[in-house]
């Protein structure tokens, strides 16, 4: 069974500091990522998806893959209690699945 | 509006009543999938389609049954719902082939408890 993984949280930083959310992944063929934000009781949104190892970047998120490690992060700067939500994780099971993490829950403080 | 429309959004119904959640797509899109949501587990696929007359079993099919008559309609039919499909189901779709390549848009959501 290919598995995304993610700490369950939760993740609390205050307002103004730098969130890290981490997603490790077994299927080592995987080529792309997506991060999902979902707040209490709504559906789940697209924030960010990564194809390449390395860093991609949007405004405070930034998205790291490292296929080596196979590890994939989310990085949020200048974190507002607005981002509060639960951070899915998600990534391909052969061509035709996305596989979701369970999710973190980020929790900003003012 | 580009939307995802899924009803109802709340259902309480009797072990054995069998069931219709409809949801449809504005999008065009080629790809339709169903998932359950339950705490501690995450979101899980339980049936999905990549295009018209074709569908596939997800991770958790037993219960379930779904048809794709049309382009923008995938409904999800429990024929004999039990309490252990208790959960949030959301519908979503893509755009293309896989799920792999492009955003899925989620529906709103459907909370159904069976008791």
């Amino acid at each position: 069974q290919k598995e995304v993984e993610q700490n369950s949280g939760p993740l609390s930083v205050p307002e103004g500091a730098i969130a890290s959310l981490n997603c490790t992944y077994s299927d080592r063929g995987s080529q792309s990522f997506f991060w999902y934000r979902q707040y209490s009781g709504k559906s789940p949104e697209l924030i960010m998806f990564i194809y390449s190892n390395g860093d991609k970047e949007d405004g405070r998120f930034t998205a790291q893959l490292n296929k080596a490690s196979q590890y994939v992060s989310l990085l949020i700067r200048d974190s507002q209690p607005s981002d509060s939500a639960t951070y899915l994780c998600a990534g391909p099971y052969n061509t035709d699945k996305l596989i979701f993490g369970t999710g973190t829950r980020l929790q900003v403080f003012p | 509006e580009a939307q995802v429309t899924q009803n109802p959004r709340y259902l309480i119904t009797v072990t054995g009543k069998k069931l219709t959640v409809t949801c449809s797509q504005n999008m065009n899109h080629e790809y339709m999938s169903w998932y359950r949501q339950d705490p501690g587990l995450g979101l899980r696929q339980i049936y999905y389609s990549m295009n018209v007359e074709v569908t596939d079993k997800g991770d958790v099919p037993e219960g379930y049954k779904v048809s794709r008559k049309e382009k923008r309609n995938f409904p999800l039919i429990l024929e004999s719902p039990s309490p252990n499909q208790t959960s949030l189901y959301f519908c979503a779709s893509s755009h293309g082939q896989g799920a792999v390549e492009t955003e899925a848009f989620f529906g709103q959501g459907t909370r159904l408890t069976v008791v």
